[in-house]
């Protein structure tokens, strides 16, 4: 079975530009999660979505994070314009939303430079 | 503010040792406290309590759960040097779905041969 599937693994951009980062869920799961792991802040969730629709964005640092889910095999967490603070492992998650656990992808690794 | 705290921090042992990780938390409105291990990569899960007292196994490993005093431990005997890895701690609650985990900061255990 596929797991989750995240592109890009890694990622080095610039200050100012924009970043998108990309989710395919397990496919069935009908909830997925976006997460940030720092070494300072550990793993913080960032928003979540139940059958495509945002439930609880209240992680998401600041406008210039956005999360899209348009269908239920893919979703976009977009960084514009990103800050050398953004640098992270951004990981996506999925699961049934009355199931027992979460399932990660391998993560984001993003630096801003 | 719901929180968790997962102690010691970091953690060094050698081969055949036992140790215990624990994780202490405030929630309301408390559903599943949840044990991840992280590599290098992403979280795997281990186990997911929801009742007190009720001891969890595979393998090796080994959880268990107070509700009264509202902490869990994460119990691993005769480690091994692929024990070495971040042991993290996320609970869910009522009100968001089952996977909307918040973790705490993890425990980064060091088995050495």
């Amino acid at each position: 079975d596929a797991g989750v599937i995240q592109s890009p693994r890694h990622e080095v951009t610039e200050m100012g530009q924009e970043v998108t980062l990309r989710c395919k869920p397990i496919s069935g799961h009908n909830s997925l999660f976006w997460y940030r792991q720092t070494m300072m802040r550990g793993l913080e969730l960032l928003i979540y979505f139940n059958n495509n629709v945002p439930i609880d964005d209240s992680g998401m640092p600041e406008d210039r994070f956005s999360a899209k889910m348009p269908n239920a095999s893919f979703s976009t967490l977009k960084i514009q314009p990103s800050e050398p603070r953004d640098s992270a492992v951004y990981f996506c998650a999925s699961g049934h939303s009355s199931g027992n656990t979460i399932y990660f992808g391998e993560g984001s690794w993003l630096t801003v430079v | 503010e719901d929180k968790v705290v997962q102690s010691p921090l970091s953690l060094v042992v050698h081969e055949g040792d036992t140790v215990t990780l624990n994780c202490s938390y405030e929630v309301t409105n408390f559903r599943s406290l949840l044990w991840y291990k992280q590599e290098k990569k992403a979280p795997t899960f281990l186990f997911m309590l929801t009742s007190s007292g009720i001891e969890k196994k595979s393998g090796r490993l080994s959880s268990i759960l107070d509700k009264k005093e509202l902490f869990s431990i994460l119990n691993i005997t005769a480690t091994q040097t692929g024990d070495s890895a971040v042991y993290l701690c996320a609970y869910s609650n009522y009100g968001g779905s089952q996977g909307n985990l918040i973790f705490g900061k993890g425990t980064k255990l060091s088995v050495k041969p």
